[in-house]
């Protein structure tokens, strides 16, 4: 079955760790992004990747990384600089940057202890 | 900039009601209108968009929504809901219809009760 994946599902942390999470996809998408949700708000932009080796900054991209070096993989990294990082975070990808639709993966809640 | 507000933060409702969730939006030029579903734990999942042509816009699971230009307002309606149905809904907006510029607004939790 085509989609997204996000590994792992749940994730603990310890303060001033970094910690990278996983986001692959299956469905020939161009384009990949990274969004963060917490309760009572909507979702953020992190990071947006149009192309390979491509990637620019979304609306809270201070304390997180990301890559891009395969079409199928969007890695997220949360950096002890991320003050706090405690939240579900979403992988999504579409056709191309025009595309209207996007698709999402099923979430890892990061919690750090 | 644009902007979504979700008026209701929790709808709850009797299964075989009818229910209607509001979404309102703010942009200076002409939008593209969006709504997605989240289950627990789940990732999201559109339900309906609106791009152009007609303002009533029939998506899936019997939901749909109606674009009204003058109010700005995109709200999604059900005639008659399931216990199924309980989940988050978001409303998003997007100046260029591109998914990269979906701008979404804080939620709205919707509980079916039995």
């Amino acid at each position: 079955d085509g989609g997204i994946t996000q590994s792992p599902k749940y994730l603990f942390r310890k303060e001033g760790q970094n910690v990278t999470l996983s986001c692959e996809q299956n469905l020939n998408h161009d384009a990949m992004y990274w969004y963060r949700q917490d309760p009572g708000q909507g979702l953020r932009l992190i990071y947006y990747s149009q192309i390979v080796n491509d990637f620019q900054k979304g609306d809270i991209a201070e304390g997180y990384s990301v890559s891009r070096e395969k079409k199928e993989s969007f890695p997220l990294t949360v950096t002890s600089a991320q003050k706090n990082p405690t939240a579900f975070y979403l992988c999504a990808s579409s056709r191309g940057p025009g595309a209207t639709e996007a698709f999402f993966g099923q979430g890892t809640r990061l919690t750090v202890v | 900039a644009q902007s979504v507000t979700q008026l209701d933060s929790q709808v709850p409702v009797f299964e075989e009601a009818p229910v209607e969730l509001r979404c309102n939006y703010s942009s200076s030029v002409s939008v593209y209108l969006f709504w997605y579903v989240q289950y627990p734990n789940q990732g999201l999942q559109l339900l309906l968009k609106y791009l152009s042509g007609s303002t009533l816009v029939k998506g899936i699971n019997g939901f749909e929504a109606e674009f009204n230009k003058s109010q700005t307002s995109f709200h999604l309606r059900k005639p008659s809901v399931h216990i199924s149905d309980t989940a988050e809904y978001f409303c998003a907006v997007s100046e260029s219809g591109s998914a990269r510029q979906l701008t979404f607004g804080s939620g709205t939790q919707l509980t079916v009760l039995p």
